[in-house]
Order: structure tokens, then sequence, then C-alpha cells
């Protein structure tokens, strides 16, 4: 079946820190893999997405993530956290019909 | 060009009511999409439609359903509203395909019902 998982409900890591946030999808196919990110009260906003061109994506507010095909796996990461990345983030798959399909999200928190 | 905009942005209801969201997409785009959101489920997809027509639709009741206008603005209506329909519900409009394309969110609904 396909899915997406994304590991850990919950991130915290001090400013200035690297940020991992983990994301596994299961497809057959590579398919097209977005994060996106939500801010309290608001809809969501698109980070980045990989839709099968260069495998290193990068995105906005410095974020980048790279698709694994060996490891179906599209992590993000950003090499040093501030305050204002404090919201929750969300990996978004298409499996090749018109529709997305989230992970559960993962609230990651900024410690000063 | 202005966002996706979704009217009113909070309702409460009480059980067995129904209620109508209205969503009106970016301008020039086709595809417009519905997801509910709430802390249990997560973000779950309700339906899609393009140039007024189901593409797509998720496992929901059909209490829930929508419709898109002529010029893409899209309704969705929920019927014999139960206690858990309480939830964030989000629009998202596209310009053609969603499957590579960035889906743009407006900030939602929030649906209580008492």
């Amino acid at each position: 079946a396909q899915s997406v998982t994304q590991l850990g409900s919950h991130v915290s890591v001090s400013e200035g820190a690297l940020v991992l946030l983990r994301c596994n999808y299961s497809s057959s196919v590579p398919p097209y893999l977005f994060w996106y990110v939500q801010y309290p009260n608001q809809g969501l906003q698109l980070l980045l997405k990989y839709t099968s061109a260069a495998t290193l994506v990068k995105g906005i507010n410095g974020f980048e993530a790279e698709f694994k095909k060996s490891e179906t796996s599209f992590h993000l990461t950003k090499p040093s956290a501030h305050m204002s990345d404090a919201a929750e983030y969300f990996c978004a798959v298409n499996f090749g019909n018109e529709k997305l399909t989230f992970g559960t999200g993962t609230r990651l928190t900024i410690i000063p | 060009k202005a966002g996706v905009t979704q009217t009113p942005r909070y309702l409460i209801k009480t059980r067995g009511q129904q209620v109508t969201l209205s969503c009106s997409p970016i301008s020039g785009h086709r595809s417009v999409s519905w997801y509910q959101q709430t802390p249990g489920q997560g973000l779950q997809f309700l339906f899609e439609y393009f140039s007024e027509t189901q593409r797509n639709k998720g496992n929901f009741p059909g209490r829930f359903s929508g419709r898109q206008f002529s010029n893409s603005r899209s309704e969705m209506n929920v019927s014999t509203l139960e206690l858990g329909d309480s939830a964030l519900y989000l629009c998202a409009s596209s310009a053609a395909s969603i499957s590579y394309n960035e889906q743009f969110f407006g900030p939602g609904t929030r649906l209580t019902v008492l």
C-alpha cells in the first residue's frame, strides 16, 4: 500500500543547531514529493518539492531535502535553526493520482 | 496575485445542521482540492475538482459533498453535522495537474460542531 511516514511527531533543537525531519514513503514507483510548513492558525506553505529532476532540492528559508530512492526517503534539513522555524512540518506525496497524501506532521520547537 | 481565500474563517454549528464552506482559488487555477485537518487524523483528502468535474474523492461519507463553478470557485457542503466533523477545512488550488504542481493553500475554515 502507498503510504507516507514521518518519524517523530515532536522534534526540539537548539537555535543554531541542525534541523533534521524525517520522511519515508512506500511506493513501487518514484512519486512526487513535497514538504509543507504550517504556522499557527494558517494554511500550508510549500517549502520545496521533488519532481524527478535533481535529487537534492533546495527550498525557501534555507531548507533542503534529498531524495534517496534506495531508502525511499525524503528527509528535510536546515544547517542552522532559527526561532522563526518553529512550526509544524508536513511531508506530502503524490503517487501519480490527483491528490496529496500527507504524513502525520512533525512539530518543530526551537530552544533559545 | 491574490491568494486562495476561504469563507467564512470560523463557524460554529450544532449537531444535525448543515454547513457550506466556500473557496476562491488563485486566478487562473482550475484545480481545487479540499482537505480536513484534525489533531487525531491529521490531513485527509476530501475531493478534488477540475473544470467543474470531480476527479478524485477521499474516503468520507456521502454527507460530505462539493461542487465547482465555471469560474473555478468551489463549495463544500456537510449535511447532518456530527461532533467529529469539527476540524479545520483547507482548500488548495493548482494550475492544472496536481501531480507535480504546487498546491496553494488557503487559511482554512475552522468548523466547531456543538
